[in-house]
């Protein structure tokens, strides 16, 4: 298995651009989780969803932050427009909704915005 | 406001000794906790859990206690490795199981000295 898949490892860009985080979740796996990671508040979580469907978005900073789960093995995490104080590391997890498996985590995508 | 607090952001030990690592948590409502190991450039994997029906769980080098009356938990490796260098995240949850909406800790960073 190749675990959770997150793309790009690292993203760099200008403040206002938009940015678009990738996850490809683990086959078989129904639960999607966003987190984010910085110095200062340690692992948020964003979102999450279960069977394609978002659950709890309350740690959403803003409504410049969108997810979505095209289908069940993928997901995008949008910032648009992006600014300065979203730079941190985004963690994409996967899990099955079994009430008992743990979180799958991918190794993250590094976006810094200048 | 952090829910789950790893107040001693370092820690470390011999080789051969034992770690512990301690988390406090506010929200009465947890009732299922984990502990993540993370090393740099990669995502936390999962390492062991408690249910609060338990006060300790084992698993090899590995046992986690539960307090619930002071709402605290540890995570015990003994005896450590300089493999076992990693930040250490402590997770909750208020929900019956492991993939419910986990409130992460900020981390403890482990070193263990050869």
């Amino acid at each position: 298995d190749a675990g959770v898949i997150q793309s790009p490892r690292h993203e760099v860009t200008e403040m206002g651009q938009e940015v678009t985080l990738r996850c490809k979740l683990i086959s078989g796996h129904n639960s999607l989780f966003w987190y984010r990671q910085t110095m200062m508040r340690g692992l948020e979580l964003l979102i999450y969803f279960n069977n394609n469907v978002p659950i709890d978005d309350s740690g959403m900073p803003e409504d410049r932050f969108s997810a979505k789960m095209p289908n069940a093995s993928f997901s995008t995490l949008k910032i648009q427009p992006s600014e300065p104080r979203d730079s941190a590391v985004y963690f994409c997890a996967s899990s099955l909704l079994d009430g008992n498996s743990p979180l799958h985590f991918g190794n993250g995508t590094r976006l810094t915005v200048t | 406001d952090q829910q789950v607090k790893q107040n001693s952001p370092s820690l470390s030990v011999q080789e051969g000794r034992i770690s512990i690592l301690n988390c406090d948590y506010t929200n009465s409502m947890f009732d299922y906790f984990l502990w993540y190991k993370k090393y740099p450039a990669e995502g936390p994997t999962f390492l062991i859990s408690i249910s609060s029906i338990k006060d300790k769980n084992e698993d090899g080098r590995f046992t986690v206690f539960l307090n619930k009356s002071a709402k605290h938990l540890s995570l015990h490796i003994v005896p450590s490795q300089p493999g076992d260098s990693a930040v250490y995240f402590c997770a909750a949850s208020a929900a019956r199981g492991a993939n419910s909406k986990l409130t992460f800790g900020k981390g403890i960073t482990l070193s263990v000295r050869p």
